[in-house]
């Protein structure tokens, strides 16, 4: 299967500096990619989802201005999580789906995020 | 209110059985159906797709079912290995905005003993 990319696989940071993560299809081109998040035995909470050269859709609840999103290219998207603060350790995840389409999105390793 | 639902306590079987596991899900039309394994401290990987005018799929051990009169998916892993052992998330694939998204349950742990 196609693989996505993600990097940090793990982070520790002070509160209120930022963070990027890094998602990245490698061998096909995402015209979306849709970033998660998940909190210890819950499941998968989406995030936002956003396509190649166009402003992400940001899902109710959560904070665009805390949670920047670029899809600059049809392989790379970036996830900051802008002044972090502790509540917003968890688990990110990626996702994209490819231009084949069949519908299947393939998910990153994910980025485990500790805000100290 | 939408829900997705998926039975919150671990199965533990016996190596060599059938695995069972249910989706139940409410107020959703979702054009497809998604089942991942999901190892801890990892991404979800995929499994099956099913399509809504699909009623069954088949791939090696796994076999996927979807009923869209009774809203319900079951995944079924025969010939179990504590391998299988991980966590099994059921996704709706839903059409919202002229764009797909994936909605997830909260998953099943499964538990092979060998």
């Amino acid at each position: 299967g196609a693989v996505v990319s993600q990097h940090p696989s793990r982070v520790i940071c002070k509160s209120g500096t930022s963070v990027k993560i890094e998602c990245r299809s490698l061998d096909f081109q995402a015209t979306t990619m849709f970033w998660y998040r998940q909190f210890p035995k819950k499941s998968l909470m989406l995030m936002a989802t956003s396509n190649e050269g166009s402003k992400a859709t940001y899902e109710q609840g959560v904070e665009k201005d805390k949670f920047l999103i670029n899809h600059a290219s049809l392989t790379l998207s970036t996830l900051t999580v802008t002044s972090a603060h502790p509540e917003d350790s968890s688990f990110y995840i990626c996702s994209a789906r490819g231009l084949a389409g069949l519908n299947i999105q393939y998910f990153g390793a994910g980025t485990r995020l500790s805000v100290l | 209110s939408q829900k997705i639902e998926q039975n919150s306590e671990a199965l533990n079987i016996q190596e060599g059985k059938t695995a069972t596991l249910t989706c139940n899900y409410t107020n959703y039309s979702p054009a497809y159906l998604q089942w991942y394994r999901q190892d801890p401290g990892r991404g979800p990987v995929f499994l099956l797709l099913i399509r809504e005018n699909e009623k069954e799929k088949r791939k090696e051990r796994l076999k996927v079912t979807f009923d869209t009169t009774l809203k319900q998916s079951l995944f079924h892993i025969t010939a179990s290995q504590p391998a299988d052992s991980a966590t099994y998330l059921c996704a709706l694939d839903i059409l919202m905005d002229s764009s797909y998204k994936l909605i997830f349950g909260s998953g099943t742990r499964l538990l092979v003993r060998p």
